[in-house]
């Protein structure tokens, strides 16, 4: 079964770094796109970044272009997050989910991990 | 960046009752290809969000058939047709037709 686990979330001073990890497992990872979801703390959901299932293309939201970029490992079943110059509104549970694209010919996200919480706070 | 409006942000709903959510796009969500990327989430409290239905109308894997979604262009309502306890939560419309993808505010169901 499709298995997606965040990893390296933490407590962080604005202006730091943080790298986000998601290993994937129960799929052929190569083969599909993913997505980077946040969601702050008791608000909605906000989508972050996207990659293409080759790496090649890649998307951001506004509010995190210029600071975050996304990269996949396809030989470690692996995508991340690199975060940069971090803000106190960059506080958030990270999502990633898989874009099932490939199969369907529709992008919509069938499958999520439980979330890595970063917190930015001095 | 299209909008994403829902509506209700609460819905109080009876058990065994229909529920009914709107979403609206504040332009079309038509891709190119003539598909409509719209798709409905539902979260339970702590839990990551779940996917319900995809393109409008297509029920995801394991999805009882008590969710339809329906619309098109800029108009989308997702319908529970007898509201069960496990239902309660957040649920949240999301266009992945134009890049940001985006999502609605969320709509808080809750039982009576």
């Amino acid at each position: 079964q499709v298995q997606l686990a965040e990893s390296g979330g933490g407590v962080v001073q604005p202006g730091r770094s943080l790298r986000l990890s998601c290993a994937a497992s129960g799929f052929t990872f190569s083969n599909y796109g993913m997505q980077w979801v946040r969601q702050a703390p008791g608000k909605g959901l906000e989508w972050v970044a996207a990659i293409r299932f080759d790496g090649r293309d890649k998307h951001y939201a506004d509010s995190v272009k210029g600071r975050f970029t996304t990269s996949r490992d396809n030989s470690k079943n692996t995508v991340y997050l690199q975060m940069n110059s971090l803000r106190v509104e960059d506080t958030a549970m990270y999502y990633c989910a898989k874009d099932d694209y490939y199969s369907s010919g529709s992008p919509h996200f069938d499958h999520w991990g439980q979330g890595t919480l970063v917190t930015v706070s001095s | 960046d299209i909008v994403m409006t829902q509506t209700p942000l609460s819905s109080p709903v009876t058990l065994g009752q229909p529920a009914s959510i709107s979403c609206r796009s504040s332009q079309s969500l038509v891709h190119s290809d003539g598909d409509t990327f719209l798709s409905w989430l539902h979260q339970r409290p702590g839990q990551p969000p779940r996917l319900l239905i995809y393109k409008i109308s297509t029920r995801f894997s394991g999805v009882p058939d008590r969710f339809s979604g329906s619309g098109a262009g800029t108009d989308f309502t997702l319908k529970i047709s007898r509201v069960e306890a496990e239902d309660v939560g957040v649920y949240y419309c999301m266009q992945a037709t134009q890049f940001p993808y985006t999502f609605g505010q969320g709509t808080k169901l809750e039982i009576k």
